[in-house]
């Protein structure tokens, strides 16, 4: 079966300092990944998806930015993070395009 | 006009009844239609995909889909307390509406 890693699971981090999520999914490959955040009582607005390794497509640039080194790793950055930053970060992924979608535990992030 | 909107709610119902949530969105050719649910402080999970107009059960949820329209709805028949959550519709698997919170009260 499949099974989606996220870590940490809880972050507090100043403004200004950089950040790294990480995402990995095992028991499946070459898998669409996603990269969302919700702000609080918020829906969720996509970041990034990827359809393979080292394809990034982006939805929101701002200070984010996504990689996928690995077919089952993708990984949020950040250089400078901003106090707007704070959120619930949640990976996911998808067999394909138009396909069901299946979320990681989250990381809840708060920038102080 | 957003691309997917639910009514916010917060929707309340009695321990037994039927829960009625409902999504409309704006891109004409859209092809598939997911419900989450979200408990507090959790991660969604996928409670039904729904691809063609008419009706699609599942225990007891119903996803219903009209394409003419644009909405696509989600019934809770029986609802229990357990079902109290945020239940969020997805289109094209990646746009999501906000959410409707629901509470059934015993």
């Amino acid at each position: 079966s499949q099974t989606i890693h996220q870590w940490p699971a809880t972050l507090v981090q100043p403004v200004g300092s950089p950040l790294s999520l990480e995402c990995t999914v095992e028991g499946t490959s070459n898998p669409n990944l996603y990269w969302y955040r919700q702000a609080a009582g918020r829906g969720l607005q996509l970041l990034f998806y990827s359809v393979g390794i080292g394809q990034i497509s982006s939805e929101v640039p701002q200070n984010l930015s996504a990689s996928r080194p690995q077919d089952r790793q993708f990984i949020l950055s950040s250089k400078k993070l901003l106090l707007s930053d704070s959120g619930f970060y949640l990976c996911a992924w998808s067999t394909g395009t138009g396909a069901e979608q299946y979320f990681g535990p989250g990381t809840r992030l708060t920038v102080t | 006009q957003k691309e997917v909107e639910q009514n916010s709610g917060p929707l309340s119902v009695p321990e037994g009844a039927i829960a009625s949530l409902n999504c409309t969105y704006s891109d004409r050719g859209s092809q598939s239609f997911f419900w989450y649910r979200q408990y507090s402080g959790k991660s969604p999970e996928l409670i039904m995909s729904i691809y063609s107009n008419g009706d699609k059960e599942d225990g007891r949820f119903t996803a219903q889909l009209n394409k003419a329209s644009q909405y696509v709805s989600l019934l809770i028949r029986d609802s229990q307390p357990s079902d109290s959550a945020t239940y969020l519709c997805a289109v094209k698997e990646m746009r999501f509406g906000a959410g409707t919170r629901l509470t059934v009260k015993p």
